[in-house]
């Protein structure tokens, strides 16, 4: 089963921007829409992105999120320690499973 | 307002077995995909099955982790969703979420599985 590769950290200052990407295939991200989801600590996971760039109610348009091919991007405007957390896009591969990547997690500095 | 919550959890010794449960409300639940996932203790999120939202005889998705051990199902009549998990293992041990798909919109609180001697 397909395993999305993100960078298992990045970091920058409050109030800056910051991006995460998410590299798959052509059978996965590349043929399906992509999903992005923040995991505080000591929190169930929350979807922040989904249809590659589209915000559920409720998510800031600080987030957002963009697909170009084969990868993904979430993007993360206006930084806050508030945003500290694991980062995961998620997608269908070609069999019908479901892949989460890797994780990433974000320091707020 | 949609809500999931799991149940079901404990401490279970390797070999053994544990059904989990997941109560929803809020929602027509019979018209949703239901998925679970799991968190083992430092790692990341892990998908490891989904149920279909059909009444007679959904199709079901399994991850290769659990394939042939883990059993999903659901009852649409009490708005519940279960895994079985049977001949557990250690690296089974995780934080077990439901979540309603797709996306995955809602997600439970998750609970908590142990699997040791």
């Amino acid at each position: 089963q397909s395993v999305l590769t993100q960078p298992p950290s990045v970091s920058a200052a409050p109030g800056q921007k910051v991006t995460i990407s998410c590299s798959g295939s052509s059978s996965d991200i590349g043929n399906n829409f992509v999903s992005w989801y923040q995991h505080l600590p000591g929190s169930s996971p929350k979807l922040l992105i989904y249809d590659n760039n589209r915000r559920p109610s409720g998510i800031p348009d600080r987030f957002s999120g963009s697909k170009s091919g084969t990868s993904a991007t979430l993007g993360i405007t206006g930084l806050q320690t508030g945003d500290e957390a694991d980062y995961y896009c998620g997608t269908w591969d070609s069999s019908l499973n479901w892949v989460f990547g890797e994780g990433t997690k974000l320091t707020v500095l | 307002q949609v809500q999931l919550v799991e149940s079901g959890g404990g401490l279970v010794k390797p070999g053994g077995s544990l059904r989990l449960s997941c109560a929803a409300s809020g929602f027509s639940f019979g018209d949703y995909y239901m998925t679970w996932i799991r968190q083992a203790p430092g790692k990341g999120l892990e998908w490891i099955s989904y149920i279909s939202s059909a009444s007679n005889s959904p199709s079901t998705k399994y991850a290769d982790s659990v394939k042939g051990r883990f059993t999903i199902s659901r009852d649409n009549a009490k708005n519940s969703l279960f895994l079985q998990m049977n001949n557990l293992r250690a690296e089974d041990t995780a934080v077990y979420y439901c979540a309603r798909m797709q996306p995955l919109d809602y997600w439970g609180q998750g609970t908590l599985v142990t699997v040791s001697s």
